[in-house]
C-alpha cells in the first residue's frame, strides 16, 4: 500500500523552529516530485512548497519564502520541512503530497498523508 | 496569482439526490483543474483530474465537467460516505497552485 507519514509536529512560540518529517513507503520514493501543503484550523488548502526527486529545484509560497526549507533524503524515503521564524499565522495541519507531474510540468497531488498539527503560540 | 473561488460555501442535500458543485477560475486554465474530497479529521482525497477524469478507485456517481474558467462536480446520487467538504485546485500555474476556498456539502 502507498503511504506517507508524517512526523514532528507540535506546539512552538512565536519566532521558534520546528522539523516536518514525512516517510513515504509502497513505491518508489526518488521517482516523485513531493510537496507540503497546510490547512489552518477550519480553513482551506495553501500549498507551501516543493521539491524535485532529485531535490534539484525547490519552490515555496511566498507566505513562507526565506523562512521554511524543504529538503528530501532520498536513501530514506524522506521529506523534510525546516520552519525558522514561525508566526502564529503558520498553525495549521502540514500534510506531505506526492505530485503527479507530466511533459516537465507537475499537475495535482495524488497521494497525501494524514496530516502533523502545528500549533504556533506563546 | 489565479484565484479558484467555489460556490456555494455550503450545501444541505438529503441522501439519493443529485448535486452539482461549482468552481471559477478568475483567468483560463483550460481543464487543468482537479477535485479533491475531504472528510473530518482525514486528508484530501483525489476525485477528478483533468476537469473530467476520475482518478482511480472514484465511483462513477462522480463526474466533472468545463474548461476555461467555469467547472462543475457532479454527485449523481448522494450517499452517506459523501458528506464532506470538496475542493478544488488550477494546475495551469503549477508554480503557484492554489485551491478553493471549499463546499461543505452537508445531510439535510
Amino acid at each position: 500500500e502507498e503511504q506517507l507519514v508524517e512526523s514532528g509536529g507540535g506546539l512552538v512560540q512565536p519566532g521558534g523552529s520546528l522539523r516536518l518529517s514525512c516517510e513515504g513507503s509502497g513505491f518508489t520514493f526518488r521517482n516523485y516530485e513531493m510537496n507540503w501543503v497546510r490547512q489552518a484550523p477550519g480553513k482551506g488548502l495553501e500549498w507551501v512548497s516543493y521539491i524535485s526527486s532529485r531535490a534539484s529545484n525547490r519552490y515555496y509560497a511566498d507566505s513562507v519564502k526565506g523562512r521554511f526549507t524543504i529538503s528530501r533524503d532520498n536513501a530514506k524515503n524522506s521529506l523534510y520541512l525546516q520552519m525558522n521564524s514561525l508566526r502564529a499565522e503558520d498553525t495549521a495541519v502540514y500534510y506531505c503530497a506526492r505530485d503527479f507531474c507530466r511533459n516537465a510540468r507537475c499537475l495535482y497531488f495524488d497521494l497525501w498523508g494524514q496530516g502533523i498539527l502545528v500549533t504556533v503560540s506563546s | 496569482e489565479i484565484v479558484m473561488t467555489q460556490s456555494p460555501a455550503a450545501l444541505s442535500v438529503s441522501p439519493g439526490e443529485r448535486v452539482t458543485l461549482s468552481c471559477r477560475a478568475s483567468q483560463s486554465i483550460s481543464s487543468n483543474l482537479a477535485w479533491y474530497q475531504q472528510k473530518p479529521g482525514q486528508a484530501p482525497r483525489l476525485l477528478i483530474y483533468g476537469a473530467s477524469t476520475r482518478a482511480s478507485g472514484i465511483p462513477g456517481r462522480f463526474s466533472g465537467s468545463g474548461s476555461g474558467t467555469e467547472f462543475t462536480l457532479t454527485i449523481s446520487s448522494l450517499q452517506s460516505e459523501d458528506f464532506a467538504v470538496y475542493y478544488c485546485q488550477q494546475y495551469t500555474d503549477w508554480l503557484l497552485r492554489t485551491f478553493g476556498q471549499g463546499t461543505k456539502l452537508e445531510i439535510k
